[in-house]
């Protein structure tokens, strides 16, 4: 089975640069992935880690150390907007994520 | 930009009754998903769908659920005798390839209300 471990919540002011932790345990893995949660609206995809090391899409980067079984997301120049849930997940060869229980992201003014 | 679709977007249903959630996945994705979220906890997955048949399913989804894609766009859920337990979101999600680039396309959800 899979099981996975990140804080439930963090807040950070607006502007400021917050890493939100996941470690996994899996029996079968292909990578890692990150998704955002407004409000309970559908969770949308921000970035795959299939690899060792950092991935960067704009403001957002994600980490993977295989190794260590821990990935983290890293969220620059936080704005207002970025307030909402953050999931981590991994994927087995099956296919299907599983997710972990999220992350509350509180940024304040 | 092609999107996954979900109806209802709420539906109240009395303990006992059946249910179907329906999805239409983005039009040219092969593998289909649905997770449930109960308010304020993590997404759970339910099953998968490929090729006209179940790929998984988790323990959740029991004797209770079924799933089928009864033509060439729509996906559906079904819950036969509704319990309160299964009060939750329940989103449909697709991809083009297995999960090998860890993206899923996800609705918006359907919540429903077991009274």
């Amino acid at each position: 089975g899979q099981s996975l471990e990140q804080p439930s919540e963090v807040t950070a002011v607006e502007g400021a640069i917050v890493q939100i932790n996941c470690t996994y345990q899996t029996s079968g893995f292909y990578g890692l992935s990150w998704y955002q949660q407004h409000d309970g609206g559908a969770p949308t995809f921000l970035s795959y880690n299939a690899l060792d090391g950092l991935e960067e899409t704009g403001r957002f980067s994600s980490f993977l150390s295989r190794s260590d079984s821990y990935g983290y997301l890293l969220l620059q120049e936080l704005q207002m907007k970025d307030s909402a849930s953050y999931f981590c997940a991994v994927t087995p060869p099956t296919g299907q994520l599983t997710f972990g229980s999220g992350t509350q992201l509180t940024v304040l003014p | 930009e092609p999107e996954v679709t979900q109806t209802p977007s709420h539906q109240v249903t009395q303990m006992g009754q059946e249910v179907i959630l329906r999805c239409v996945p983005i039009s040219n994705h092969l593998y289909f998903y649905w997770y449930r979220q109960i308010l304020g906890q993590k997404v759970e997955f339910l099953v998968s769908f490929y090729n006209n048949e179940i790929s998984e399913k988790s323990e959740i989804f029991d004797d209770q659920f079924s799933v089928e894609r009864p033509d060439g766009s729509n996906f559906t859920l079904k819950i036969r005798s509704t319990k309160l337990e299964d009060s939750a979101m329940y989103f449909c999600a697709s991809s083009r390839d297995r999960g090998n680039t860890g993206e899923l396309f996800f609705g918006e959800g359907s919540r429903l209300t077991v009274l």
